[in-house]
């Protein structure tokens, strides 16, 4: 069976260090790849999306990338965060029209 | 433009009363409406699919239910650990898959 394994849970980061945050997907193979944030009040909200090693497609402009340097692998990233960065990030896989299943999250809060 | 919105965003029953939450959604070229439920601090639990009009799924006190312009989570009877957030999405169509997600609804099922 698949599993999604997100890492880490929490997170408290000073305002303007490095973010990395690390998803993979086992049990199956070349997955859609997917990063969320979900805010207090708001639904969860598209932030990157991989068909593919190397391929990273981005729905909102912001101070965040993303990278899938392995098939099962999708990191989310940030030079310098800022306090509006602070949320939940869920990564999920899935395929074309199909459900998404997500991981158990990361609660980062900049401060 | 694309969106899923749910209704309530609150929702209080006692335990064994009946209800409905609803998901109203204006998608181009639906590809599948999607029901979550979401413990606190967790990431979304997936748990039913409907790709067409008058489809209908059911697990345990749970049915869903779709309509070209709505679908339903009736709970029957619901108990305590029903208590949760439950998410609706829309799936559009491309080639990536992608979700749009409403805000949910937060069930409380008191005792």
């Amino acid at each position: 069976s698949q599993t999604i394994h997100q890492w880490p849970a929490t997170l408290v980061q000073p305002v303007g260090s490095p973010l990395s945050l690390e998803c993979t997907v086992e049990g199956t193979s070349n997955p859609n790849l997917y990063w969320y944030r979900q805010a207090a009040g708001r639904g969860l909200q598209l932030l990157f999306y991989s068909v593919g090693i190397g391929q990273i497609s981005s729905e909102v402009p912001q101070n965040l990338s993303a990278s899938r340097p392995q098939d099962r692998q999708f990191i989310l990233s940030s030079k310098k965060l800022l306090l509006s960065d602070s949320g939940f990030y869920l990564c999920a896989w899935g395929r074309v029209n199909t459900e998404a299943f997500f991981g158990q999250g990361t609660r980062l809060t900049v401060v | 433009e694309d969106q899923v919105t749910q209704s309530p965003e609150a929702l209080r029953l006692q335990e064994g009363e009946s209800s409905s939450l609803n998901c109203s959604y204006t998608v181009s070229g639906l590809r599948g409406l999607f029901w979550y439920r979401q413990d606190p601090g967790k990431g979304p639990e997936f748990l039913f699919t409907l790709y067409s009009a008058g489809e209908e799924k059911e697990k345990e006190r749970l049915k869903a239910t779709l309509t070209k312009k709505e679908s339903f989570l009736h709970i029957t009877a619901p108990k305590p650990e029903d208590s949760a957030t439950y998410l609706c999405a829309g799936g559009y169509g491309g080639s990536q898959g992608n979700l749009i997600f409403g805000k949910g609804t937060k069930l409380s099922v008191k005792p």
